[in-house]
């Protein structure tokens, strides 16, 4: 089955330095979604890419999803400690645009 | 628009009981998902519903696990029996339709099995 895999697992930054987090599916992707959990909360819906190469920027968080759409990645400028949680990518395939989330990266900021 | 809401947020259950857990998913959504998140992994889907029908559920462990969506509104998800590694957070979200970019998720219920 399809199998969408992110690295790192775990991030450590200083408040202030950069962050990402890349995605990569074993599958070609319809899309892909970035959620972001806060601990102990509920995956938050952040952005959906469906173009090959498709570039989407939020202030600080920039999103891309790969010529091939097998693979994205996630890049925060500047972290901040409201930016602590798990990033989730989730890739959409098939008829019924099932979904499979990847296993996430836990981003640690440290004031 | 009130959120997806979840019933319980906790539960403790020995191995082998029952437990259920409700979903009400936001007004309108025809898409209602259930997710199992394990500690320290990402979701798994278990069952996708559209409308009331099952559209897919290749990853609910069927001799244990059953969901329905009656109405297409309010779904139930059960266990019977449960096991240990059943503990894990439930997830119910929500979708405009399938092919949404949005899913809206509940808070979600927390169970252990002991």
């Amino acid at each position: 089955g399809q199998q969408v895999m992110q690295i790192p697992q775990y991030q450590h930054v200083q408040e202030g330095e950069d962050f990402t987090t890349y995605c990569n599916s074993s599958t070609t992707l319809s899309n892909i979604q970035w959620y972001k959990q806060r601990p102990g909360g509920h995956p938050v819906f952040l952005i959906q890419l469906v173009k090959s190469g498709e570039v989407k920027k939020q202030k600080r968080l920039t999103f891309q999803f790969g010529e091939a759409k097998k693979n994205s990645s996630l890049h925060i400028t500047a972290t901040q400690t409201t930016d602590v949680g798990t990033y989730f990518c989730a890739g959409r395939s098939g008829g019924y645009q099932k979904v499979t989330f990847g296993t996430g990266t836990k981003l640690q900021v440290i004031p | 628009e009130a959120g997806v809401a979840q019933s319980p947020r906790y539960k403790i259950i020995e191995k082998r009981q029952s437990v259920a857990f409700w979903c009400n998913p936001i007004s309108g959504h025809a898409t209602l998902y259930w997710y199992q998140q394990i500690l320290g992994q990402g979701p798994k889907l278990l069952i996708q519903f559209q409308n009331n029908g099952v559209v897919d559920d290749s990853q609910l462990p069927k001799d244990r696990f059953s969901a329905e969506r009656l109405k297409g509104v309010d779904s139930t998800l059960k266990i019977q029996p449960a096991k240990l590694e059943d503990s894990a957070v439930y997830l119910c979200a929500s979708s405009r339709v399938a092919l949404a970019a949005e899913a809206f998720f509940g808070q979600g219920t927390r169970l252990t099995v002991v």
